[in-house]
């Protein structure tokens, strides 16, 4: 299995623009997370899914930040408007099941707002 | 959820063992302790986890204190790919969350 693909890699847009960024789950994963990576804040669970239904969103920050997984294998987390103090990595992560509970992180998005 | 402390950072040199110990005081009798690395300019990667019993696998071995107030996690030979921020978590899978919850973690250098 090629792992957890997120793209983009890398994402440079100007404060007030729309960002969507994507995952694709390993196949066959139940569960899809999204967290947030900052030197400040450290690593933080955003919103998590199972079975493609959202389960724990209150690590969204603000109602510009919204989540979705339209099937088991894609995952997009939007911003808009974004905003400079958005910029971070962001990682997806994906899970078997609760029993084996081992998630695997994809290689991010880092996503600069200027 | 339970707290876990671990020191800001340690060093090591290339070969040698390495104990990155972990705090866990206020655990649960069904918490599991987790424990994942943060290679730089990657995604966090298991590392492995235990309940009660010391484990091992090919990446480490987990060594759980009796009253499991505590455990450390054990790198036979360290070499230079093994420098990374080690985090060490608990997590009950009988809880109503499926949440890993990363603390700061141990960053690790090791010096060739």
């Amino acid at each position: 299995d090629a792992g957890v693909i997120q793209s983009p890699r890398h994402e440079v847009t100007e404060m007030g623009q729309e960002v969507t960024l994507r995952c694709k789950p390993i196949s066959g994963h139940d569960y899809l997370f999204w967290y947030r990576q900052t030197m400040m804040r450290g690593l933080e669970l955003l919103i998590y899914f199972n079975n493609n239904v959202p389960i724990d969103d209150s690590g969204m920050p603000e109602d510009r930040f919204s989540a979705k997984m339209p099937n088991a294998s894609f995952s997009t987390l939007k911003i808009q408007p974004s905003e400079p103090r958005d910029s971070a990595v962001y990682f997806c992560a994906s899970s078997f099941d609760r029993e084996t509970d081992t998630q695997y992180f994809g290689p991010g998005t880092r996503l600069t707002v200027l | 959820d339970a707290k876990t402390t671990q020191p800001n950072s340690m060093e090591s040199n290339e070969e040698e063992p390495v104990h990155l110990p972990c705090n866990h005081s206020t655990i649960s009798g069904t918490d599991y302790i987790h424990w994942y690395r943060q290679l730089p300019s990657q995604g966090p990667e298991y590392v492995i986890h235990g309940l009660t019993s010391n484990v091992n696998n090919r990446m480490a071995s987990l060594a759980i204190a009796e009253d499991r107030k505590s455990s450390t996690l054990i790198l036979h030979r360290a070499t230079l790919r093994d420098a990374a921020v080690y985090y060490c978590i608990l997590r009950d899978p009988l809880g109503n969350t499926d949440k890993l919850i990363f603390g700061t973690g141990t960053r690790l250098q090791v010096f060739p």
